[in-house]
């Protein structure tokens, strides 16, 4: 299986502030990277698509970079209704496969 | 509007069964590959099971082969999960999630249900 490394498993952040989150995959994965952002009681909200390509509807202050083994989601500039818990997803190998999830918090 | 409706999560005993059923709306359900997965508590996300537009599974996740059956309904635009010989183990939000592409299958999930949850306990 394919073993994505995400980091940091949390991270305490203030409104306004820019956040980076990053997944490491264990093997070339090319572009094939989602990213999730999962809020308690609500279904999970894909961000992300194709490593780079912004989800229709996600506010422009999320964005995504990388290819092959190495990715970055990026919030510019936090907002209240950005503290969530942040997952990345690659679907190049099978079984598709997570990292373990960034909670951000509010500082 | 799209959506996807997880039911039939609760309190389960060590080595009993449940069935989760997931209910679609709003888009052409028999094009899609549906997939199933869990949150487990302090872990995260694990991909349990996919079924293709046919009824076909795309497999299980090790942790759930031989214990887990995925099927559909396209009549009733559901899928379902049936958990037999339940553990500690399995105790998790469960989400169906639509594959993002139409007709064909990239494990790549563009639409979430807001989930359903299975205890485990005596």
């Amino acid at each position: 299986d394919i073993q994505m490394t995400q980091s940091p498993s949390s991270l305490s952040a203030s409104v306004g502030d820019r956040v980076t989150i990053t997944c490491r995959a264990s093997q070339d994965i090319r572009n094939d990277l989602g990213w999730y952002q999962l809020k308690p009681g609500k279904a999970p909200k894909r961000l992300i698509y194709d490593a780079t390509t912004l989800q229709g509807g996600v506010p422009s202050r999320f964005s995504g970079s990388g290819s092959g083994t190495e990715f970055t989601l990026t919030i510019s500039s936090l907002q209240p209704e950005d503290f969530a818990t942040y997952y990345c997803l690659q679907h190049n190998g099978y079984p598709p496969t997570f990292g373990q999830g960034t909670k951000v918090e509010i500082k | 509007e799209v959506q996807l409706v997880e039911s039939g999560g609760g309190l389960v005993q060590p080595g009993r069964s449940l069935r989760l059923s997931c209910a679609a709306s709003g888009f052409s359900f028999s094009n899609y590959v549906i997939h199933w997965v869990r949150l487990v508590p302090g872990k995260g996300l694990e991909w349990v099971s996919g079924v293709t537009w046919t009824g076909g599974n795309i497999g299980y996740a090790a942790s759930v082969k031989g214990r887990f059956t995925i099927s559909r309904d396209n009549a009733k635009n559901s899928v379902f999960l049936q958990m037999n010989s339940l553990g500690a183990e399995d105790m998790a939000l469960y989400y169906c999630a639509r594959d993002s592409l139409s007709g064909g299958n990239s494990y790549a999930l563009d639409i979430w249900g807001q989930g359903t949850m299975v205890t485990v306990s005596s």
